[in-house]
């Protein structure tokens, strides 16, 4: 089965620094990968996704992930955080179910607290 | 446009008690999926759907859990004789059918659940 992991609950950076949120996974085939984030009181909004070709992937808000197999890593990045940025960040993979269907698998999160 | 809607925003239940939530995905959407968020946890898979497709009803975590989907829309989650266990945000989300890779997924605001 497929699944991913976020090894950090949080991660502090101080505005205008890099950011980085880690992402491991696990699966079995080609693996289909996303972020999401969740601004406080609001839904997840899809941020990237890696299906395939290019290793870093260029999504929302200045945001960008690095695949990288063989490190099994899809760790979610930006050069230059802002105050704006906190929230929590999920990983998720997609997984293959029974009867050709699909669902996703989501990490726990890791919260991002973006300091000024 | 409209996105996904969920209602009611807020239930709080007596243990014992049945519930009902509702979601109504954005139109169009083929695929619709349920969630339950627990304080300090991921996103749980609970149920997807996929057009007239049987529903993926592996991450329901019990037969007081239950999942329906009318006319390819609107879905409702029922949780019968609700436990204490139970109280978690619930979120929906909907998507197109992917022909290949995996498309985003579009979440609701979801819905806090509390039994007491």
């Amino acid at each position: 089965a497929q699944s991913v992991a976020q090894p950090e609950d949080q991660v502090n950076v101080a505005e205008g620094n890099p950011l980085t949120v880690k992402c491991t996974y696990s699966v079995s085939g080609n693996p289909y990968l996303f972020w999401y984030v969740q601004y406080p009181n609001r839904g997840l909004q899809f941020l990237l996704k890696y299906i395939t070709g290019d290793n870093l992937v260029k999504g929302s808000y200045g945001f960008e992930a690095e695949f990288n197999k063989s490190q099994t890593s899809f760790h979610l990045k930006k050069p230059s955080a802002l105050v704006s940025d906190s929230a929590l960040y999920f990983c998720a993979v997609r997984d293959f179910g029974a009867s050709g269907t699909y669902k996703y698998i989501f990490g726990t999160g890791t919260r991002l607290k973006v300091l000024a | 446009g409209a996105g996904v809607s969920q209602s009611p925003s807020n239930k709080v239940t007596e243990k014992g008690k049945d519930v009902e939530l509702r979601c109504d995905p954005i139109s169009g959407h083929t695929a619709l999926y349920w969630y339950r968020q627990s304080l300090g946890q991921g996103l749980e898979f609970l149920i997807y759907f996929q057009g007239n497709s049987a529903p993926d009803k592996s991450g329901l975590p019990s037969d007081r859990f239950s999942a329906e989907r009318t006319g390819g829309s609107v879905s409702t989650l029922t949780i019968q004789r609700t436990q204490q266990e139970d109280s978690a945000v619930y979120l929906c989300a909907s998507s197109f059918r992917s022909l290949a890779g995996g498309p985003e997924q579009y979440f609701g605001p979801g819905t806090r659940l509390t039994v007491t």
